[in-house]
C-alpha cells in the first residue's frame, strides 16, 4: 500500500532555513507528480507546490515562491521541500501529497517558526 | 487565482439523513474539482475528482455532482464517520485553490 512519511519539521526562528523531507513507498514513485500541501494551525489547506514525475515541471504558490524549492530524488524514492527565510505565516503541519491530484497524503510535519 | 467557496461553513444532519454540501468557483474549473473528508488529527482524505468519481474505496452513498463553477457533494444515509470536515478544490489553473471548508456535524 502507498506510504509516505515526512520527516524534518521543527521550531526555528523567523529568517532561518529547513528542509523537509517524504520518503515514499508501494507504488512507482517515478510515475508520478508529488505536492507539498500545508495547514496552518486550526485553519485550511494550502497547496504549496508540484513537481512533475521527471523533475520537468515545477511550481509555487506566491506565498512562497522565491523562497521554497521542491525536488525529488527518483532514485531514494524521495521529495523535499527546501524552506529559506522562513516568516510566523509559515507555520503549519506540511503534507506530502501523491499524484496530480492529492490521491495520498501523509500523516504530516509540522512546521513552527517563531522568535 | 480562482476563489472557492464552500457553503455552508456549517451543516448539522442526524445519523441516517441526507446532507449536501456546495462548492462554487469563482470561475470555471471545468470538471477538475476534488473533494476532501479531514477527520481531526487526520490528514485529509481524496474522496472524489473530476467532480463525479469515486477514489478508491469510496462507498457509493457518496456522490459528488457538478461542472464549470456549481459543485455538489451529497452523502446518503450518514454514518458516525461520516462527521468531519469537507473541502472542495480545483486544479483546472494554478495555483489549486481549497474552499474554507463545510464542517458536517451530528444533529
Amino acid at each position: 500500500q502507498v506510504q509516505l512519511v515526512e520527516s524534518g519539521g521543527g521550531l526555528v526562528k523567523p529568517g532561518e532555513s529547513l528542509r523537509l523531507s517524504c520518503a515514499a513507498s508501494g507504488f512507482t514513485f517515478s510515475d508520478y507528480y508529488m505536492n507539498w500541501i500545508r495547514q496552518a494551525p486550526g485553519k485550511g489547506l494550502e497547496w504549496v507546490s508540484y513537481i512533475s514525475d521527471s523533475s520537468s515541471f515545477t511550481n509555487y504558490a506566491d506565498s512562497v515562491k522565491g523562497r521554497f524549492t521542491i525536488y525529488r530524488d527518483n532514485a531514494k524514492n524521495s521529495l523535499y521541500l527546501q524552506m529559506n527565510n522562513l516568516r510566523a505565516e509559515d507555520t503549519a503541519v506540511y503534507y506530502c501529497a501523491k499524484g496530480r491530484v492529492a490521491a495520498d497524503w501523509g500523516q504530516g510535519t509540522l512546521v513552527t517558526v517563531s522568535s | 487565482e480562482i476563489v472557492m467557496t464552500q457553503s455552508p461553513a456549517t451543516l448539522s444532519v442526524s445519523p441516517g439523513e441526507r446532507a449536501t454540501l456546495s462548492c462554487r468557483a469563482s470561475q470555471s474549473v471545468s470538471s477538475n474539482l476534488a473533494w476532501y473528508q479531514q477527520r481531526p488529527g487526520q490528514a485529509p482524505r481524496l474522496l472524489i475528482y473530476g467532480a463525479s468519481t469515486r477514489a478508491t474505496g469510496i462507498p457509493a452513498r457518496l456522490s459528488g455532482g457538478g461542472s464549470g463553477t456549481e459543485f455538489t457533494l451529497t452523502i446518503s444515509s450518514l454514518q458516525s464517520e461520516d462527521f468531519a470536515v469537507y473541502y472542495c478544490q480545483q486544479y483546472n489553473n494554478w495555483p489549486y485553490t481549497f474552499g474554507q471548508g463545510t464542517k458536517l456535524e451530528i444533529k
